[in-house]
């Protein structure tokens, strides 16, 4: 079983810029959750996809938009980064009925310069 | 919504001492609780989980957490701590119809020989 899979590890961008990150979510899950984690703090929720629909959405701008692909792959767009964008974004990924419970992928360091 | 609140932002021990992490919550319906553990450069791995029935929970590696709904808490233990168990310790709270995952902000736990 192949757990959740983020790519690419680190990254670094200058503000303004955009950045698309990647998830794979673990297999046999089919709704696939965004998380940012700023340096000291606990994970913020972004938005979750189910079905390739957004299903549910944090405190979170417009400029943070993203895509779930027909095999529950998913994508994390940022737009016009800004320096706050500075965080570890996780994936995470939960399969029918398992309460909530959702397995975490490593994370995608992004540095806005 | 959910909330999460870890009262403790660090807490240093000694091997072979116990410990106790604490959790409240707060929340108008029913609740599904969690405690996840992050290494250093690592994404989140779930540790132990209350859905519902018996209010103490174990994880195999001898951590329990016991839910108190009169008091709405979720604290975290381990009669003897290892070097090993370092690391920073999440609290999250879902809602059983709410997708979004609320977490604390996190409590650094630190071991020393």
């Amino acid at each position: 079983e192949t757990g959740v899979t983020q790519s690419p590890t680190h990254l670094i961008k200058t503000r303004g810029q955009q950045v698309t990150l990647r998830c794979s979510s673990q297999s046999g899950h089919n709704t696939v959750s965004w998380y940012q984690q700023a340096l000291g703090q606990g994970p913020q929720f972004i938005f979750q996809y189910y079905r390739e629909e957004e299903n549910g959405r944090g405190n979170f701008p417009p400029r943070f938009s993203g895509l779930q692909f027909p095999n529950y792959s998913s994508e994390l767009n940022v737009n016009a980064l800004e320096l706050d964008d500075s965080a570890l974004y996780l994936c995470a990924s939960m399969g029918v009925n398992s309460y909530n419970e959702q397995f975490f992928g490593p994370g995608t360091r992004l540095t806005v310069l | 919504a959910q909330s999460v609140t870890q009262l403790d932002s660090q807490v240093p021990v000694f091997e072979e001492a116990p410990v106790e992490l604490r959790c409240n919550y707060s929340s108008s319906v029913s609740v599904y609780l969690f405690w996840y553990v992050q290494y250093p450069n690592q994404g989140l791995q779930l540790l132990l989980k209350y859905l519902s029935g018996s209010t103490l929970v174990e994880s195999i590696n001898g951590f329990e957490a016991e839910f108190n709904k009169s008091q709405t808490s979720f604290h975290l233990r381990k009669p003897s701590v290892h070097i090993s168990d370092t690391a920073e310790y999440f609290c999250a709270v879902s809602s059983y119809n709410n997708n979004d995952m609320r977490f604390g902000a996190g409590t650094r736990l630190t071991v020393k020989p």
